[in-house]
């Protein structure tokens, strides 16, 4: 389909490990957002792209996570020295209007981490 | 403490009720959107509302923006199985020419019984 797509679905790793989550957005879309959800809430932004620039970064709980978009497509987020705390679902969403009073964010599937 | 109070958190109705779920800040959004989700997936957008005093009405579906821009409500009438899901508010802080962060409620699962 030519939804947003994330990689992989489902990913468990140990306590102190470096994880990598990746989100094909929708093609042509500008925008691009990271969130995490943690079971029974909300999801709480993390990190928007514009392009190949983090526009805003300000979601990013501390420094083990990062995310990089290098092309202003695909981007992958990076979580260093895992906690089970960081255990939640991360969702992609892109935009094509990022600036518009009614824009419309269309989310992937989400990537389910779990830290043992 | 969340930007954006959802009531109730759970509902749960036999097929045919009406519902309302409410979403509720003390801030100002310049646009409030509503998702609905489904294990496994993604929010998916249901509707956004820009202008305070809003009502837009999707089949079974009517939502509402407050005069003050700061909440929002939900009506399903006659509601189906098929509804059942979690139902998020979510707002846009900035104004335009800002980041387009989405700050979401908490949720409310829906559960709508046959």
């Amino acid at each position: 389909g030519a939804g947003v797509s994330q990689t992989p679905s489902n990913k468990v790793t140990e306590k102190g490990k470096y994880v990598e989550l990746r989100c094909d957005p929708i093609s042509g879309h500008t925008a691009l957002y990271w969130y995490r959800q943690s079971l029974g809430q909300g999801p709480e932004f993390l990190i928007y792209f514009q392009g190949t620039g983090a526009a805003d970064d300000s979601g990013l709980p501390n420094d083990r996570f990062f995310a990089v978009r290098p092309e202003g497509s695909v981007s992958t987020l990076k979580i260093q020295r895992t906690e089970r705390g960081d255990s939640a679902v991360y969702l992609c969403a892109s935009s094509p209007q990022p600036l518009a009073a009614k824009e419309t964010q269309y989310f992937g599937p989400g990537t389910r981490l779990l830290v043992l | 403490t969340q930007l954006l109070e959802q009531s109730p958190q759970f509902l749960s109705i036999q097929e045919g009720e009406n519902l309302t779920v409410y979403c509720n800040s003390s801030s100002v959004f310049s646009s409030l959107q509503w998702y609905r989700q489904e294990p496994g997936e993604g929010p998916v957008l249901l509707v956004t509302v820009v202008t305070g005093g809003e009502v837009k009405k999707l089949k079974r579906l009517t939502f509402q923006f407050g005069d003050a821009r700061k909440d929002s409500s939900l009506h399903i009438t006659a509601a189906q199985p098929g509804d059942t899901g979690l139902y998020l508010c979510a707002g846009a802080l900035h104004p335009a020419g800002s980041a387009r962060q989405l700050t979401f409620g908490s949720g409310t699962q829906l559960t709508v019984l046959p």
